[in-house]
């Protein structure tokens, strides 16, 4: 596609229920990228993948987040007993092989919150 | 650690003004440094980006930014402000482990942009 999608673009969820968020990323980029920005703060990192394999998963805050990416190409993260901690955009990003380095295309994000 | 600070949470400028939207950075080594743009509702956008080379680096939508080693600076400017430059503005480095460079961006708290008609 022309971007990177996310979806949902909003999503509430009660306190303790499971959410999942999809990204479209770039066709063909190799690396994905999800970051967590909270209110009035910068993205923080949260995990990485090159083509399927999750690379880096040390962002990650809990063992209630998790991401995958099985085929290489759509990712999702989910997070499970959700938190009121946990609200915040949740954005995902892409880069091909040939950017230069950390040159990341991003979507719009997810904006989650907890009730 | 590598770290970034934006110590404005907001700038005012008028329209036609020049800006300044300014960056710290702390790292060990050699700094790879980034601006990204935020506007409402939309994905981050990469602005420009520094790795070596010239230290006044030129990016896209007529902006700059100059990197100061001695002041471990990286702000980023434009001669002249637009109405539709308003939007927020983070600086972010590579981050470094033993390892040597990684693929993860650290980001700054960012800083609002406001320009006046």
């Amino acid at each position: 596609g022309a971007g990177v999608s996310q979806s949902p673009r909003y999503k509430v969820a009660k306190r303790g229920q499971d959410v999942a968020l999809r990204c479209d990323p770039i066709s063909g980029h190799v690396s994905l990228f999800w970051y967590q920005q909270a209110l009035g703060q910068g993205p923080e990192f949260l995990t990485y993948f090159q083509n399927e394999a999750q690379l880096d998963k040390s962002g990650l805050p809990s063992d209630r987040f998790f991401a995958e990416r099985p085929e290489g190409s759509v990712s999702t993260l989910k997070i499970q007993r959700t938190q009121q901690e946990d609200s915040a955009v949740y954005l995902c990003a892409s880069r091909s092989t040939l950017s230069g380095a950390n040159v990341l295309t991003f979507g719009a994000g997810s904006r989650l919150t907890v009730l | 650690a590598q770290s970034v600070a934006q110590p404005e949470d907001q700038v005012n400028v008028a329209e036609g003004n020049p800006l300044t939207v300014k960056c710290t950075y702390s790292v060990s080594g050699n700094p790879y440094l980034f601006w990204y743009v935020q506007y409402p509702n939309r994905g981050l956008q990469f602005l420009l980006k520094y790795i070596t080379g010239d230290n006044l680096v030129k990016g896209s939508y007529g902006f700059e930014a100059e990197f100061n080693k001695s002041q471990t600076s990286f702000h980023l400017k434009k001669p002249s402000a637009l109405v539709s430059d308003s939007a927020l503005y983070f600086c972010a480095v590579r981050d470094v482990n033993y390892g040597g460079a990684t693929n993860k961006l650290i980001f700054g708290t960012g800083t609002l942009l406001a320009v006046q008609p």
